[in-house]
C-alpha cells in the first residue's frame, strides 16, 4: 500500500494560465475525491468519482474547473484561466468499496497564482 | 452555513496534559465522524473515527467521546507529547458522500 500520491507537489503559475494536477489513489479504491484547502481552513469538497463516473460536483467547482478519471484509476483536475483566488492546497482522497466513508488523503498540490 | 463547528481555534498544553477539542453538528443524517491530524505542508491523516451508535472509542492515546442527543463529539489526547503538535480537524460524513470538515484546531504541546 503506497498511499495516495499527487503530482506536482507545488505549482506556481501566472494568472490566466491553465494548470493540471494528477492524483493516483490507493490501488483498488473505487472512490476518489478532490478537496480544496485554503490557509487556516478545513478542506472543502470539490467533486468525487466512483470508478470513472463523476457523481457530484460542489458549487465551488466553477466552469473553469474540470476533473476526469478516464479509466477509473488516476484522476486529473484542470483549472483553466487561473485566478489569484484559486491559490490553495488541492487535496485528493480515496476510499475503498467496503468502507466508502473512510477517506485517505494524499499530500496535496500547493498552487500559487501570481 | 458551517455544518460542523469546532472549538477551540487553538490550544496550548504542557507535555503530559490532556487537550480536548470539541465539535458540534446539525445534520442528523451524518453517520460517521472521523478526526484528522495535519502537519504543515502535508495532507490530513486519518486518526480515529466513530459512529453515532457508540458513545466512546479509544485508540492508543486518542479517545473520541460522542453525545448523540446533544449532537456533539470531542477528541481527547492522553499524555500529550510535543510530536502531537499539529492541526486537528473533526469531520462528518453522510453515507457514501463527501466529508464536511470543521475549521480546525491548532494544538501546541510544550515540552
Amino acid at each position: 500500500d503506497t498511499g495516495v500520491s499527487q503530482n506536482p507537489r507545488h505549482k506556481i503559475t501566472k494568472r490566466g494560465q491553465n494548470v493540471t494536477f494528477r492524483c493516483d489513489p490507493i490501488s483498488e479504491h473505487n472512490r476518489l475525491y478532490w478537496y480544496r484547502q485554503t490557509l487556516g481552513q478545513g478542506p472543502e469538497f470539490l467533486t468525487y468519482f466512483q470508478n470513472e463516473a463523476q457523481l457530484e460536483k460542489s458549487r465551488l467547482l466553477s466552469d473553469r474547473f474540470s476533473a476526469e478519471r478516464p479509466k477509473g484509476s488516476f484522476s486529473t483536475l484542470e483549472i483553466q484561466r487561473t485566478e489569484q483566488g484559486d491559490s490553495a492546497m488541492y487535496l485528493c482522497a480515496s476510499s475503498p468499496q467496503a468502507r466508502q466513508e473512510t477517506q485517505y488523503f494524499g499530500p496535496g498540490t500547493r498552487l500559487l497564482v501570481l | 452555513q458551517q455544518q460542523v463547528k469546532q472549538s477551540p481555534q487553538s490550544l496550548i498544553v504542557q507535555k503530559g496534559g490532556i487537550p480536548i477539542i470539541n465539535c458540534a453538528y446539525e445534520n442528523t443524517a451524518f453517520d460517521y465522524f472521523p478526526w484528522y491530524q495535519q502537519f504543515p505542508g502535508k495532507g490530513p491523516a486519518l486518526l480515529i473515527a466513530i459512529r453515532p451508535d457508540v458513545s466512546e472509542k479509544k485508540e492508543g492515546r486518542f479517545t473520541i467521546s460522542f453525545n448523540k442527543s446533544a449532537k456533539q463529539f470531542s477528541l481527547h489526547i492522553m499524555d500529550s507529547q510535543p510530536g502531537d503538535s499539529a492541526t486537528y480537524f473533526c469531520a462528518a460524513v453522510e453515507y457514501g458522500n463527501k466529508l464536511v470538515f470543521g475549521a480546525g484546531t491548532i494544538l501546541r504541546v510544550k515540552s
